[in-house]
């Protein structure tokens, strides 16, 4: 079975500077997918970033960043320059090469962007 | 925002009753999955539809079922309802099961 850990039930951040998620993982598969999803009060579940498994650099999306590091099992979301807009739940998620629409998510991180 | 569309919105559903929650997929999308988000935790996958067959399911009892129809659309059926039902309900679709899912913004289901 896999699961998906995150430590950080709450963090604030100030508004401009830079925050770091952290999320851990485990599973016996050795090709999967691991995500950052957003929830803002709308409620909407909003793809911030994906890696791939077999991938060994490390994806960036503007000011969004993982490190990656496979053999810890551990996938850590950056933001730079934080915005008041990042304001959210943050979730790690995982899934199957296979079937990446059978996700299975941590208990998510509440961020706060303060001004 | 994305093209999936889940209705309703809201919903108060009596314990023991049943309920049913739709979910309109984005054009093109064949696959559409089903998570459950009780409060203060993430989404739960209860089952998955590829192609008007169920391709997956979650650790959820037999009361939760569920449907896709010719056009992709999908249900989800909950009966005997249970207070633990009351949840955040999420449909995600997508154009295949190893592509980007996009989600709705969920139904919120309050079971007294």
């Amino acid at each position: 079975a896999q699961t998906v850990t995150q430590s950080q039930p709450e963090m604030s951040v100030q508004e401009a500077e830079t925050v770091t998620l952290s999320c851990t993982y485990d599973t016996s598969e050795n090709n999967y997918y691991l995500f950052w999803y957003k929830q803002p009060p709308s409620r909407q579940m909003i793809l911030v970033i994906r890696q791939e498994a077999y991938k060994q650099q490390n994806a960036t999306e503007n000011r969004f960043s993982v490190n990656f590091q496979k053999a810890a099992k551990s996938f850590s979301l950056k933001i730079s320059d934080s915005q008041l807009g990042d304001t959210a739940m943050y979730f790690c998620a995982f899934s199957a090469r296979y079937n990446n629409n059978d996700m299975r998510f941590g208990a998510g991180t509440r961020l706060t962007v303060k001004p | 925002e994305t093209g999936v569309t889940q209705s309703p919105t809201h919903l108060i559903k009596t314990r023991g009753q049943q309920v049913t929650l739709r979910c309109s997929s984005q054009s093109g999308h064949n696959t559409v999955s089903w998570y459950q988000q009780a409060l203060g935790q993430g989404p739960q996958f209860i089952f998955q539809y590829y192609r008007e067959e169920e391709n997956g399911r979650g650790n959820f009892p037999p009361r939760f079922s569920g449907l896709q129809f010719p056009n992709y659309s999908s249900e989800l059926n909950v009966n005997a309802l249970e207070l633990d039902d009351s949840a955040l309900y999420l449909c995600a679709s997508s154009s295949g099961v190893s592509t980007e899912a996009f989600f709705g913004q969920g139904t919120r289901l309050t079971v007294v």
